[in-house]
């Protein structure tokens, strides 16, 4: 079955490391994103790239990196620079990125700080 | 103002009510909307694109108000499994930063 995976379900950062959230995805989709879900809250864009090896910073970016070597693959890295970092964790993608286009989810990673 | 907006809820209806969402959203140049679904401490799921002339999908029917600038969502003969939260999403621009999230307006049905 084609679709996207986020490893792991949940993850537990210490002060002062950074940690990486896996996505990869299956549907040879060109355009991918992540998001950051708080609480009673919508989701805010922090990362997309449309192409391998091209990527752009979202609403949020900052205390986070992102890299697109592979089409298939869009790791996010927390940062220690990010303070707050708990969070419901959303990766996406879509066929082209055209904006005519809805975008299709995995499952989600919850980060927490210990 | 947001760029999306949703009445939060809760909205607490009976099993097999009709019951209707509004969103309002910022950008006169959006073309593109879309209601999503999100279960708690899930993944949204796209419920249905919103075309210009209004779409339903069995019991789901979307409206669009370019005038007004607001998207409906209008569910039937409600079942509890309708029980989530409803995600208003918008197209921000033509360009390459894609959608804009509302915060989700929450649906509680009763037996």
């Amino acid at each position: 079955d084609g679709g996207i995976t986020q490893s792991p379900k949940y993850l537990f950062r210490k002060e002062g490391q950074n940690v990486t959230l896996s996505c990869e995805q299956n549907l040879n989709h060109d355009a991918m994103y992540w998001y950051r879900q708080d609480p009673g809250q919508g989701l805010r864009l922090i990362y997309y790239s449309q192409i391998v090896n091209d990527f752009q910073k979202g609403d949020i970016a900052e205390g986070y990196s992102v890299s697109r070597e592979k089409k298939e693959s869009f790791p996010l890295t927390v940062t220690s620079a990010q303070k707050n970092p708990t969070a419901f964790y959303l990766c996406a993608s879509s066929p082209t990125g055209a904006s005519n286009q809805p975008q299709h989810f995995g499952d989600g990673t919850r980060l927490s700080i210990l | 103002r947001k760029e999306v907006e949703q009445d939060p809820g809760p909205f607490n209806v009976p099993e097999g009510a009709t019951v209707a969402f509004n969103c309002t959203y910022s950008n006169s140049a959006s073309q593109s909307f879309f209601w999503y679904r999100q279960d708690c401490r899930k993944e949204p799921k796209l419920l249905m694109s919103v075309y210009s002339s209004g779409n339903e999908d069995g019991r789901f029917t979307a409206q669009l108000n370019r005038a007004s600038q607001y998207i409906s969502l209008l569910i039937r003969d409600s079942k509890l499994s309708d029980s989530a939260t409803y995600l208003c999403v918008v197209n921000r621009d033509t360009g390459r930063r894609a959608l804009t999230f509302g915060s989700g307006t929450r649906l509680q049905v009763q037996p």
